[in-house]
């Protein structure tokens, strides 16, 4: 247990469907990421939010859109998704988003686009 | 060529046996971390090295900047240690993030 849930599990949904990926730390940590990792390819990350703005987007298709209410939870809302975008999405949060800092992930949601 | 690269890319040891997996990287870093994934995805955060060495239970990890390579090993290997070892960088000047290298499949049967 790392202190940082994610719900659901998995999801599986067609291409027209919207859902949300929900991650909470209980870590008093004020700094939350959305990573990707498709198979065989290395961890991408999505977002970075810090104080509950977001401060990275790594050219991520709008069909993304994340959501920080507070410093302790995060979503991921997912619309119009493609097949490609079948994957792993690990959440993530830090104490701190700058200097010698360690994430710790969430258990990930497998996500399945049909 | 990646940013971040590691060898080999799959392990299979026998039980018992002392491990290896190594790292190298291209840019100059603040911070170097290995994770560990288990089956299912869940990835657990087990070294953030700066300089020189850290040990937890069987596992060390050890870095040289001035070679920019890290190392991470495993003694007395178990099948419970079967998993994706994935070692990612914090360069100066990417604020927050991670890059990662591809992972190292490792498989230690009984």
């Amino acid at each position: 247990e790392t202190g940082v849930t994610q719900t659901p599990r998995h999801l599986v949904m067609g291409m027209t469907n919207k859902k949300s990926l929900k991650c909470e730390q209980h870590l008093g940590h004020n700094a939350m990421y959305w990573y990707k990792q498709s198979a065989k390819k290395p961890l991408e990350l999505m977002f970075v939010y810090s104080l509950e703005e977001r401060v990275e987007n790594n050219s991520v298709p709008s069909r993304f859109s994340p959501e920080c209410p507070n410093s302790s939870h995060l979503f991921l809302h997912l619309h119009t998704l493609q097949p490609e975008d079948s994957a792993l999405y690990l959440c993530a949060s830090s104490q701190g988003r700058g200097g010698l800092k360690t994430q710790y992930f969430g258990p990930g949601t497998r996500l399945l686009v049909l | 060529k990646n940013e971040v690269e590691q060898s080999p890319q799959n392990l299979t040891a026998q039980e018992g046996e002392f491990i290896t997996i190594n790292c190298s990287y291209s840019v100059g870093i603040s911070a170097l971390h290995w994770l560990q994934q288990h089956p299912g995805g869940g990835i657990v955060s087990l070294f953030m090295l700066s300089s020189g060495k850290k040990k937890h239970g069987r596992l060390i990890a050890t870095i040289n900047i001035q070679e920019k390579h890290s190392s991470l090993h495993i003694t007395a290997s178990h099948p419970r240690d079967s998993a994706v070892y994935i070692c990612a960088v914090k360069s100066e000047t990417s604020g927050s993030r991670l890059t990662f290298g591809e992972g190292t499949q490792l498989t230690v049967n009984p």
